[in-house]
């Protein structure tokens, strides 16, 4: 029971143009979503997080969207950078809790 | 300086032995979690300590005893493992029992054949 889908196993985008991560969820009780992002043989790191009051959070060059009606967030990266070049997980909490549902993760490719 | 530790890196081991995976945070938080990503690539929680304290225990076999001898530690011992427990597993820490960011180590790939 995949409770939060990540459907693009990878994505490719040129450097400095847009990266968009879509990530949709089946659990309505969610109502707060994070992002991490993976470089190989290292531990996910938080990247953005979004709760479910709110349908747009920025940091930078990172905001996340958060359609409700439509049990979807998307991750936008402007502009996208080599570095960002990543495994991103997309995950979801409900009531509080402080236990995450993770995501199969997308594979992000920025080439120079 | 490593905020979330584990060791070892990698472990190999055969079916029926028995493991331990050591954890251990830097950074005074009070909670500290295990999750476990399997060959389909999902990461899901295993266990979270808050104080010492065992606060999530997911569906996971009893072959698995999380031990928290002070919040800064937590380990993971796998008694008879068989070769389904061959995964990475991760450590992380996060400030107090909320939606705090999670802090995670670097993981322990664990091959069993």
């Amino acid at each position: 029971d995949q409770q939060v889908k990540q459907n693009s196993p990878s994505l490719s985008v040129q450097e400095g143009r847009i990266s968009i991560l879509n990530c949709d969820y089946t659990n309505s009780m969610f109502d707060y979503f994070l992002w991490y992002k993976k470089y190989p043989a290292e531990g996910p790191t938080f990247l953005i997080s979004i709760s479910s009051i709110k349908d747009k959070n920025e940091d930078g060059r990172f905001t996340v969207f958060l359609n409700k009606s439509a049990k979807h967030l998307s991750l936008h990266i402007v502009p996208s950078q080599p570095g960002d070049s990543a495994v991103y997980f997309c995950a979801g909490s409900q009531g509080g809790s402080e236990k995450l549902v993770f995501g199969k993760g997308t594979k992000l490719t920025v080439n120079p | 300086d490593t905020a979330v530790s584990q060791t070892p890196k990698y472990l190999v081991t055969q079916m029926g032995n028995d493991k331990s995976i050591k954890c251990e945070q830097n950074l005074g938080h009070d909670t500290m979690y295990w999750y476990k990503q399997d060959s389909k690539k999902f990461l899901k929680i295993m266990f979270s300590y808050n104080n010492k304290e065992l606060i999530i225990n997911e569906t996971v076999p009893n072959r698995f005893s999380p031990k928290s001898p002070d919040k800064a530690h937590l380990n993971l011992h796998i008694n008879s493992l068989e070769l389904g427990d061959s995964a990475v597993y991760f450590c992380a820490s996060s400030p107090r029992r909320d939606r705090s960011p999670l802090h995670f180590g670097n993981g322990t790939r664990l091959t069993v054949t």
